[in-house]
């Protein structure tokens, strides 16, 4: 069974501009969660999505947004961005939102830089 | 504010000996656990999760919980120059608002040849 799928990995914008991220869940996963990964904060929460809808979200500035689509599939946007928004960006899959215990599977990342 | 809190180490064990990690949470109503391993420039990789309080061994894991204490470790027994990593733990909150895992922010194991 494929893993979780992110694409692009690598990404390196302008302050100012905008990113969109996307996410490929393990397939029959239904859940899709981003988190932002930094050496000082850690892995933080971004937001949750079940079933195309947004379940839960982190303490983050309106700049970051998400979707789910009708496969499971997400993308997350990033917009009007800010040299502090460089990090790592993981999705994870699971079956089940977070909330009901499920395990959820990582992807591989998509390092943004923002200069 | 859920938190979880982990020794940030380096937590240095020598080959074969046993490693143990600890978290410590914040939230009552926390139900599930999970231990992730993270390589450098890799992601976390899920290895352990635990909803009941005792243990739960998988090869030379174990995860142990105590929700009356809000503690959980993970050991890693026979501990191998490749389990040397930064490990997570995680812990979901279950109910209305639930908001994620919250995860520590990792463990940096090094386990000496």
């Amino acid at each position: 069974k494929a893993g979780v799928t992110q694409t692009p990995r690598y990404l390196i914008k302008t302050r100012g501009q905008q990113v969109t991220l996307s996410c490929s869940p393990i397939s029959g996963h239904r859940s899709v969660s981003w988190y932002q990964q930094t050496p000082g904060q850690g892995l933080q929460f971004l937001f949750e999505y079940f079933s195309e809808t947004q379940r839960n979200k982190g303490n983050f500035p309106g700049r970051f947004s998400g979707r789910q689509f009708s496969n499971s599939r997400s993308e997350m946007n990033v917009s009007t961005l800010e040299l502090g928004d460089s990090a790592l960006y993981l999705c994870a899959s699971s079956l089940g939102p977070a909330g009901g215990g499920y395990e959820q599977y990582f992807g591989p990342g998509t390092r943004l830089t923002v200069t | 504010q859920k938190e979880v809190e982990q020794n940030s180490g380096p937590l240095s064990v020598p080959e074969g000996a046993i490693a143990s990690l600890n978290c410590t949470y914040s939230d009552r109503g926390s139900q599930s656990f999970f231990w992730y391993r993270q390589y450098s420039g890799k992601s976390p990789e899920l290895i352990m999760f635990i909803y009941s309080n005792g243990d739960k061994e998988d090869g030379r894991f174990t995860a142990q919980l105590n929700k009356a204490s809000q503690y959980v470790s993970l050991l890693i027994r026979d501990s191998q120059p490749s389990d040397s990593a930064t490990y997570l733990c995680a812990v979901a909150y279950s109910g209305g608002g639930a908001d994620g895992l919250t995860f520590g922010k990792g463990t940096h194991l090094i386990i000496q040849p």
